[in-house]
């Protein structure tokens, strides 16, 4: 079956960098679009960054140039490098697969999401 | 990108239907036929409801709908059961890869 498990969250200093990991299996990861997006505590879902099958990538101002997204489909797996981190920053991120062919409508299996906290 | 625009809440009694708009603008909504609808109960992972604007993921009930008019898109739940109460947001593709969401409706089912 479909699953997408992330990990590598945790608490860190304003300025400070975190490395997430999205462990991707039961589908064939190489074929698929993938994305992040995160809800920071009692609010809404935003859109964090997106990169395709051939590796092209795309975030919002809100993190352009502070993170990076990257795949290695050799090991089903999805990473979310974030740098220079904000206490705006502090949200459950969420990888989420994107079916092909749809627009970036079809956002069909999430993981259970990581917990980032930015404080001093 | 502005997020798109949702009522925060929307109630409904047991058995009837209730509707969720989501309003955007010709950039995104109006646009493309690219929207979906996520289900949210407290503590858990989004869940996706509906997608291209009106297609339903397998294992979604037909008692959910999505349609759009203009700038505005909207999810219609009938038949509202007790497990329907969630948060609910919509999402919608706004060209050059990027997406953007709404901010939230938290159903109550009284």
């Amino acid at each position: 079956q479909v699953q997408v498990v992330e990990s590598g969250g945790g608490l860190v200093k304003p300025g400070g960098s975190l490395r997430l990991s999205c462990a991707a299996s039961g589908f064939t990861f190489s074929d698929y679009y993938m994305t992040w997006i995160r809800q920071a505590p009692g609010k809404g879902l935003e859109w964090v960054s997106y990169i395709a099958s051939s590796g092209y990538t795309n975030y919002p101002d809100s993190v352009k140039g502070r993170f990076t997204i990257s795949r290695d489909n050799a090991k089903n797996s999805l990473y979310l490098q974030m740098n220079s981190l904000r206490a705006e920053d502090t949200a459950v991120y969420y990888c989420a697969r994107i079916d092909v062919d749809t627009n970036m409508s079809k956002l069909d299996y999430w993981g259970q999401g990581t917990l980032v906290t930015v404080s001093s | 990108q502005s997020a798109l625009t949702q009522p925060r809440s929307v109630s409904g009694s047991p058995g009837q239907s209730v509707t969720i708009s989501c309003t955007g603008t010709s950039s995104d909504v109006g646009g493309y036929n690219s929207v979906s609808w996520f289900q949210q109960h407290p503590g858990k992972a989004p869940k996706l409801m509906i997608y291209g604007v009106s297609k339903r993921p397998s294992g979604v009930p037909d008692r959910f709908s999505g349609s759009k008019s203009g700038n505005t898109a909207s999810l219609t739940i009938s038949g509202l059961q007790a497990e329907d109460e969630a948060d609910y947001y919509c999402c919608s593709y706004a060209g050059s890869y990027t997406l953007v969401f709404g901010g939230g409706t938290k159903l109550t089912v009284l």
